[in-house]
C-alpha cells in the first residue's frame, strides 16, 4: 500500500529566504508525482508534475525533484514571499492493483507561513 | 478557459439526509475524480469517472456513489448521512491523468463543496 508523507507538518521561515519542502513515498513503482497548494477554504491549485522519468521540474521560483530509488521529493521554493503562505500537499499516482486500478495517493501537507 | 466548477459550496444536511454534489470539469476532460478532505484524514480518494464509466474506486462504503454523464459533468451522492461525512468535498478533471508521460495528467481542482451533518 502506498503512503505519502510530508514532514514537517509546518514551517515558518522569514521572507525573503530559500525552502525545502519534503515528500516520501513508500512504493518507487510510480506514474508521475505531483505538486500542490491549497489555501485556506480552498481547492487544490497545480504547481508542477514530474513523470516517472524526469528527475525535475522547473516553474518560475519552483523546482520539484524527483528520486523514484529513495521514493522522495522536495520542492524548492526561492525568494519566499508572504505570498507563498499556504499548505503544500504532493501526490503521487501509482497503480494499486494487478487489475489496472490506479489512483493519486496524497500526503497530508505541510503548513507553510512566510514571515514579513 | 473555465476552471472546474462544484455546486453548491456549502450546504447543511442533517444525520440520515442524502445529498447530491456536482462538478463540471474543464471543457475537454473526461475524467473526473472525487476527494473527501478532513482534518484527521486528509484527502481520500473516493472514485474516479472516465468516459461515463467508473474507472476506480476507494475505500467508502457503499453509501458514496456517483455517477458521469455523456457531456464529461459528474455528481456524487450520499445517502444515509452521518456526522462523519462533515468534509470538504473536491472534485478533480484532467484529460486522462492515468495517460503517462504525457501533460493530460495533469490534475485541477474545483474550490470544492464543504457540507456539514449536524
Amino acid at each position: 500500500k502506498q503512503e505519502v508523507t510530508q514532514i514537517p507538518a509546518a514551517l515558518s521561515v522569514p521572507e525573503g529566504e530559500n525552502l525545502v519542502l519534503n515528500c516520501s513515498f513508500t512504493d518507487s513503482a510510480i506514474y508521475n508525482l505531483q505538486w500542490f497548494r491549497q489555501d485556506p477554504g480552498k481547492g487544490l491549485t497545480s504547481l508542477l508534475l514530474i513523470q516517472s522519468s524526469q528527475r525535475e521540474q522547473t516553474s518560475g521560483r519552483l523546482n520539484a525533484s524527483l528520486d523514484k530509488s529513495s521514493g522522495r521529493s522536495t520542492l524548492y521554493i526561492a525568494a519566499s514571499q508572504p505570498g507563498d503562505s499556504a499548505t503544500y500537499l504532493c501526490a503521487v499516482h501509482a497503480s494499486i492493483s494487478n487489475f489496472g486500478n490506479e489512483k493519486l495517493t496524497f500526503g497530508t501537507g505541510t503548513r507553510l507561513t512566510i514571515i514579513p | 478557459k473555465a476552471g472546474v466548477t462544484q455546486t453548491p459550496r456549502y450546504l447543511i444536511k442533517t444525520r440520515g439526509q442524502q445529498v447530491t454534489l456536482s462538478c463540471s470539469p474543464i471543457s475537454g476532460h473526461r475524467s473526473v475524480s472525487w476527494y473527501q478532505q478532513t482534518p484527521g484524514q486528509g484527502l481520500q480518494f473516493l472514485f474516479e469517472y472516465f468516459s461515463e464509466t467508473q474507472r476506480n474506486k476507494g475505500n467508502f462504503p457503499g453509501r458514496f456513489s456517483g455517477r458521469q454523464f455523456s457531456n464529461s459533468r459528474s455528481e456524487m451522492n450520499v445517502s444515509t448521512l452521518e456526522l462523519g461525512d462533515s468534509a470538504l468535498y473536491l472534485c478533480a478533471s484532467s484529460w486522462d491523468y492515468r495517460k503517462t508521460g504525457s501533460s493530460g495528467n495533469t490534475i485541477y481542482f474545483g474550490e470544492g463543496s464543504w457540507l456539514t451533518v449536524v
